[in-house]
């Protein structure tokens, strides 16, 4: 258990519809990092926050969005889903200054 | 972008073997992390590097950062049926903040 949550584990969902996926990090870490893994794309790093600003973007669509709350959770938004959304959602932390990251068990995501 | 080349892509061997994988980077990288998934899971750190050079272990897992800080490996020895699954290096570049870029995986199977 690397002391990360992530809620929900599954959703399935249809085109075109919103969702939220929801992190909770490891006791003390103030960042938190979103990434996709989808079976051809591999893990992708999407965004970063630390304790509450966006502190650096990757591959994040615009229809994409985060943010980090005060009590350090974050949640990420997808919007206008596609087929291509689909895809293990996962979401990792780590202490301030340090580049290890201990990640989530993930959420699955299913848009049919 | 930074692009990490992980090698094999798939192992098949059998329990008693050791292992090998390794990762080589178009660019210099500051840390090198090894994480093994199961499948439905999310990664799980292994070991992390920190410095050129350096090799960790941890149990029957032996982990190098190369002296050109464009690749690292792993050693795996002794495999045992539970080592099943997919293994990725990650990297992380100059800055404190950000994101890790991984390998495309390798998976490795374990015959008893």
């Amino acid at each position: 258990d690397s002391g990360v949550t992530q809620t929900p584990k599954h959703l399935i969902t249809a085109t075109g519809q919103r969702v939220t996926l929801r992190c909770s990090p490891r006791s003390g870490d103030l960042s938190v990092y979103w990434y996709q893994q989808s079976l051809d794309q591999g893990l992708q790093f999407l965004i970063q926050y630390y304790n509450g600003e966006e502190r650096a973007k990757g591959n994040i669509l615009e229809r994409f969005s985060a943010q980090q709350f005060p009590d350090l959770h974050s949640e990420l938004n997808l919007s206008s889903l596609e087929l291509g959304d689909s895809a293990l959602y996962f979401c990792a932390s780590s202490v301030e200054g340090l580049d290890t990251q201990y990640f989530g068990p993930g959420t699955r995501l299913t848009v049919l | 972008g930074q692009q990490l080349n992980q090698s094999p892509q798939s192992m098949f061997i059998q329990e008693g073997e050791d292992v090998s994988m390794n990762c080589t980077s178009s660019s210099i990288f500051n840390t090198w992390l090894w994480y093994k998934q199961d499948p439905g899971e999310g990664p799980v750190l292994l070991i992390a590097l920190y410095k050129a050079g350096e090799l960790t272990s941890n149990g029957r897992l032996t982990a190098q950062f190369g002296i050109t800080r464009k690749d690292s490996f792993l050693n795996i020895s002794a495999s045992i049926p539970s080592d099943v699954g997919i293994y990725f290096c990650a990297g992380h570049g100059g800055t404190s903040y950000g994101k890790l870029t991984f390998g495309q995986g390798t998976i490795l199977t374990v015959h008893p």
